[in-house]
């Protein structure tokens, strides 16, 4: 079946740092991937996406291409900032008859002042 | 309010009740997902529906009952809780395959 792994965490990061997350995945066919971000006491919310090999999925300074030949999805981000503190989750949705969505178990990012 | 909502927020119930979960979504998207998130686990499915009266298990439904009579209503039933079953449960909607998920903020449950 479909599976989706994550780096562990936490991480910590001083401000203005780089961030990598890593994910990589198995699955057939060819999915869409995701990454969604969950902020204390919050449901989870989209952060980027892309649907095809290739695609580069961007949004508030964050990105993660989408690579067929390696089957990961890193997410990266320039310099972080304190409320980037959240967790990460990523996640494919399946391309078969009936959409399933897997999740890794999620990274939890803590960027420090 | 548009949206996609779940109550309760919170709810302790002792082992052996049956307690319903409620989801609702304004959208009238196709897809729905019931997800349970633990510690060490990430978010596990536990049930999903593609449209009205078409429900499938996924990865951990044991002691888990769904319905989906009409499009916007997503009930999840424990039909005899155990402690086991403590847990942050997350409904979520999408309105297709390739499209986000939506989710709800969440129902912390604790089974004593």
């Amino acid at each position: 079946g479909d599976s989706v792994t994550q780096m562990e965490g936490p991480v910590t990061l001083s401000e203005e740092a780089f961030l990598t997350i890593n994910c990589t995945y198995t699955a057939t066919g060819y999915p869409s991937l995701f990454w969604y971000v969950q902020y204390p006491g919050e449901g989870l919310q989209l952060l980027l996406k892309a649907t095809k090999a290739d695609d580069k999925g961007s949004n508030k300074g964050f990105e993660a291409t989408y690579r067929k030949e390696t089957t990961s999805f890193h997410l990266e981000k320039g310099s972080v900032q304190v409320s980037d503190s959240a967790v990460y989750f990523c996640a494919l949705h399946d391309s078969g008859g009936y959409q399933k969505v897997t999740f890794g178990t999620g990274t939890k990012l803590q960027v420090i002042p | 309010d548009a949206g996609i909502t779940q109550s309760p927020r919170y709810k302790i119930t002792e082992t052996g009740r049956q307690v319903t979960l409620m989801c609702h979504q304004t959208w009238s998207h196709s897809y729905m997902f019931w997800y349970r998130q633990d510690l060490g686990h990430g978010l596990r499915l536990i049930y999903y529906s593609a449209a009205a009266d078409i429900t499938d298990k996924g990865e951990v439904p044991d002691g888990y009952v769904v319905s989906r009579s009409k499009t916007e209503n997503f009930p999840l039933t424990l039909e005899s809780a155990t402690r086991s079953q403590t847990s942050v449960y997350f409904c979520a909607s999408s309105e297709n395959r390739n499209t986000e998920a939506f989710f709800g903020q969440g129902t912390r449950l604790t089974v004593v």
